[in-house]
């Protein structure tokens, strides 16, 4: 069963706007972890924000923000002020504690960012 | 201080012979993991490692995969009597701990092509 769905295989943004990437999870579980990943065309995966299920506020990192919807069971990655740059494959992965330390991924959306 | 780095990065081979992924982890962390990510797919669990306890090998797609830790460090992926359908890119990444909101480090990944 598809655990992470990432339902838009690709996404355009004007540079210097901003751009919400979809991803949405399935699971029962009340303690588990969202991770948004970002891979650029050389291949490595980038850690770029984490969600905790428990967490109260919204995770922020400079440009990179999550939209936690708990109830929604979604968790959208927004790109503020979008860069060249950010041009690439995102990845949202969920962890859950009882699956031990398994990672599931979304099969991703590919930014392009259009100068 | 150094990443997380694998050998080779690109590997073409004939179909039914063997081949070895090396992977070499971030000094001090003790989970060592490994995904293949298909073309335009997200990444494939395939095992874990964590300290002296036994692999969690729950992802390995069949029995000519397997992978070992030497010394709690340097990990080797192996595939026996490769297959087309082996083509991917293999990627291994490290972390220190294993808690919810720890991050794993991604190497660069093995492209590996099977004729």
């Amino acid at each position: 069963a598809q655990k992470i769905t990432q339902t838009q295989p690709g996404m355009f943004v004007q540079e210097k706007e901003a751009v919400t990437l979809d991803c949405t999870y399935d699971t029962s579980d009340p303690s588990y972890g969202l991770f948004w990943y970002k891979q650029p065309s050389s291949g490595e995966m980038i850690f770029l924000i984490y969600q905790g299920s428990y967490d109260q506020q919204n995770a922020t990192e400079g440009r990179y923000s999550l939209n936690f919807q708990k109830a929604r069971k979604s968790a959208n990655l927004v790109i503020s002020a979008s860069q060249l740059g950010d041009s690439a494959m995102y990845f949202c992965a969920m962890r859950k504690t009882n699956t031990g330390n398994q990672f599931y991924f979304g099969t991703g959306t590919s930014l392009t960012v259009i100068p | 201080g150094a990443g997380v780095s694998q050998s080779p990065s690109n590997k073409v081979t004939e179909k039914g012979k063997d081949v070895e992924l090396r992977c070499d982890p971030i000094s001090g962390h003790t989970a060592l993991y490994w995904y293949r990510q298909s073309l335009g797919q997200g990444l494939e669990f395939l095992i874990y490692f964590q300290g002296n306890s036994a692999p969690d090998k729950s992802g390995l797609p069949s029995d000519r995969f397997s992978a070992e830790r030497t010394g709690g460090s340097v990990s080797t992926l192996t595939i026996q009597r490769t297959q087309q359908e082996d083509s991917a890119v293999y990627l291994c990444a490290s972390s220190t701990r294993l808690a919810l909101q720890e991050t794993q480090y991604f190497g660069p990944g093995t492209r590996l092509l099977v004729l």
